[in-house]
């Protein structure tokens, strides 16, 4: 069975420009969530979607938007970067929504430069 | 102000030793999980809890949720350097949509 897959692994972007991060969740599960990870802040919880709707959503301005697909592959975006945004973000799947044991991807390395 | 908070931040150790990490808050949970991760991947998660004063062995890993469902601990005996790595924490509240992490434990275990 394959695990949570994100794509790219690593990515570099100018302040300013926009960011679009893939997500598959494994096969069956469909509840996707976002996480950032820096150094500072910890894991911070982005969004959830579960059935091509957005469940919950986490302190995060309006830069950062996310979608899911009927296949329950997500999409997280971030617009008008800054150098704040650098971070690895991660992606869970999860069989249910509010199914609190996640099954995290490698994650996506974003440097802003 | 973190809902959980992990204790020691940092903890290096020599290969053989025993240690224990903690999670605590001023809440109660539903369900508490442990997450391992090592760098440049995502966190893994090696268990579970759900029943206040439950406790899980994995190997040579404990794992204890306190009474109140408040807090928990993880105690790993013989320590290896594959043991090294984040430890997190994260708990779901009852009512709450998703689980909250604590800022973790890094563990290094020295040859």
């Amino acid at each position: 069975k394959a695990g949570v897959t994100q794509t790219p692994r690593y990515l570099i972007k100018t302040r300013g420009q926009q960011v679009t991060l893939s997500c598959s969740p494994i096969s069956g599960h469909r509840s996707v969530s976002w996480y950032q990870q820096t150094p500072g802040q910890g894991l911070q919880f982005l969004f959830e979607y579960f059935s091509e709707t957005q469940r919950n959503k986490g302190n995060f301005p309006g830069r950062f938007s996310g979608r899911q697909f009927s296949n329950s592959r997500s999409e997280m975006n971030v617009s008008t970067l800054e150098l704040g945004d650098s971070a690895l973000y991660l992606c869970a799947s999860s069989f249910m929504s509010k199914n609190t044991e996640a099954f995290f991807g490698q994650g996506t390395r974003l440097t802003v430069v | 102000t973190q809902l959980l908070e992990q204790s020691p931040q940092f903890l290096s150790i020599q290969e053989g030793e025993n240690l224990t990490v903690y999670c605590n808050s001023s809440s109660v949970f539903s369900s508490l999980q442990w997450y391992r991760q090592e760098p440049g991947e995502g966190p893994v998660l090696l268990v579970t809890v759900v029943t206040g004063g439950e406790v899980k062995k994995l190997k040579r890993l404990t794992f204890q949720f306190g009474d109140a469902r408040k807090d928990s601990s993880l105690h790993i005996t013989a320590a290896q350097p594959g043991d090294t790595g984040l430890y997190l924490c994260a708990g779901a509240q009852t009512n709450a949509g998703k689980s909250t992490f604590g800022d973790g434990t890094t563990l290094t275990v020295k040859p």
